[in-house]
């Protein structure tokens, strides 16, 4: 079985600081897929990146940072000089290759004050 | 760009009755999900569809049923909705490609009194 914890239930911070979101994932396969999401006060959950376990590569988009290490089963989330914009709901998930579920963790949720 | 549809952002129901809740995707996915977010416990898969007419049971079914007539709609349906089902509700939908991400749509919040 798969499992994803997100041990940071909110975390809040003022704006321009970072904010690492911790991603802790269990899963037997040697194949999967990890998934970050976004959920802002609208609801809607928004896709922001997916890694295979294959590739260990750290990731930078904007602002956005991730960082994946399969020694320690982990795949945290900085968000560098964070804006009001930031505040939401961020879901890590697991999905490994044979099936369609995605497993996702219980969400840290962010508040970024002005 | 891909759009999910929910049919209602807020419901509100008895205990008791028969819940219709329906999805749409714009983007001919084969894939669609229902998920239930409730806090501290992330989003929890009640059923999914890989097919029209074909589905699978995920981690929380008891209590639902869904349909898939149409390769675009995914129906989830509470049997009698009881105050336990009170929650947002969110429906998804992918491509059967193997590094899929799923789309979701708006979500709906139901409230059973």
């Amino acid at each position: 079985a798969q499992k994803v914890t997100q041990a940071q239930t909110e975390i809040s911070v003022v704006e321009k600081e970072d904010v690492t979101l911790d991603c802790v994932y269990e899963t037997r396969d040697t194949t999967y897929y990890l998934f970050w999401y976004k959920q802002p006060p609208s609801g809607e959950l928004v896709f922001l990146i997916r890694r295979n376990s294959f590739d260990e590569q750290n990731e930078i988009s904007g602002r956005y940072s991730w960082n994946f290490q399969k020694s320690t089963s982990s795949f945290n989330f900085t968000i560098t000089a964070s804006q009001v914009v930031d505040s939401a709901v961020y879901f890590c998930a697991l999905r490994v290759v044979i099936g369609y579920k995605l497993s996702f963790g219980a969400g840290t949720t962010v508040t970024v004050r002005a | 760009d891909v759009k999910v549809t929910q049919s209602s952002r807020y419901l509100v129901k008895r205990t008791g009755e028969k819940v219709f809740l329906e999805c749409v995707q714009d983007m001919d996915h084969e894939n669609m999900f229902w998920y239930r977010q409730d806090p501290g416990l992330g989003l929890r898969l009640i059923y999914f569809s890989y097919d029209v007419k074909m589905k699978e049971k995920g981690d929380i079914p008891e209590g639902y049923s869904v349909s898939r007539e149409k390769k675009e709609r995914f129906s989830l349906i509470l049997e009698s909705a009881s105050t336990n089902q009170t929650s947002m509700y969110l429906c998804a939908s992918a491509t059967g490609d193997i590094l899929y991400e799923q789309y979701f749509g708006p979500g709906t919040r139901l409230t059973v009194t």
